[in-house]
């Protein structure tokens, strides 16, 4: 069946720093892919989405790009602040439509 | 626009009460689902309905039944709880039939059970 794989947390940078999360996926066909953030006390919330090979889905300085060729979705950014603290799920929605698949997340702190 | 609701936001159980969760949605989807969320374990799916008048199982279903009352309602009951059940519950809704579509979640749902 349809999985996802993250990188194993807790991430801890210290502010201004890049962060990279790591996530590969395994599905049929051409599926969409996902990252949702939670952060504390709240649920999921869409961060970025890619629906192609080669997209790039980008939102609030975070950027992930959809690479077919490596089955990878890797979340990227320049810069992190104290405020980007949260658990971070990395996603996919099957080539049907029909299920979605979650990755077991990545605690990302981020320290003044 | 509220989005995804849940109720209660809290709630604290004894082994074999009973109780019902509740979820709406006001952006016209026609899929709804219901996840619990337990430390170190990710989301796990217990049930989801595709459409109206339809439910399926999840990863998760013993121990609860779902009800589907309309497009915007979907419940998640409880019959007799169990400590094994503490844990996070989540209700989430998106457009079905296109994978592109993404879902949206409720702010949750924390149950106790003691």
């Amino acid at each position: 069946g349809d999985s996802v794989t993250q990188m194993e947390g807790p991430v801890t940078l210290s502010e201004e720093a890049f962060l990279t999360i790591n996530c590969t996926y395994t599905a049929t066909g051409y599926p969409s892919l996902f990252w949702y953030v939670q952060y504390p006390g709240e649920g999921l919330q869409l961060l970025l989405k890619a629906t192609k090979a080669d997209d790039k889905g980008s939102n609030k300085g975070f950027e992930a790009t959809y690479r077919k060729e490596t089955t990878s979705f890797h979340l990227e950014k320049g810069s992190v602040q104290v405020s980007d603290s949260a658990v971070y799920f990395c996603a996919l929605r099957d080539n049907y439509g029909q299920n979605f698949v979650f990755g077991p997340g990545t605690r990302l702190s981020v320290l003044p | 626009n509220a989005g995804v609701t849940q109720t209660p936001k809290f709630q604290v159980l004894k082994t074999g009460q009973s109780m019902t969760l509740q979820c709406a949605q006001d952006m016209n989807h026609n899929s709804m689902y219901w996840y619990r969320q337990d430390p170190g374990m990710g989301l796990r799916l217990i049930y989801y309905s595709a459409s109206e008048g339809t439910t399926d199982k999840g990863e998760v279903p013993n121990g609860y039944n779902v009800s589907r009352l309309n497009k915007r309602e979907f419940s998640l009951r409880l019959e007799s709880a169990a400590p094994s059940q503490t844990s996070v519950y989540f209700c989430a809704s998106s457009y079905r039939g296109a994978q592109s579509y993404e879902q949206y979640f409720g702010p949750g749902t924390r149950l106790t059970v003691t």
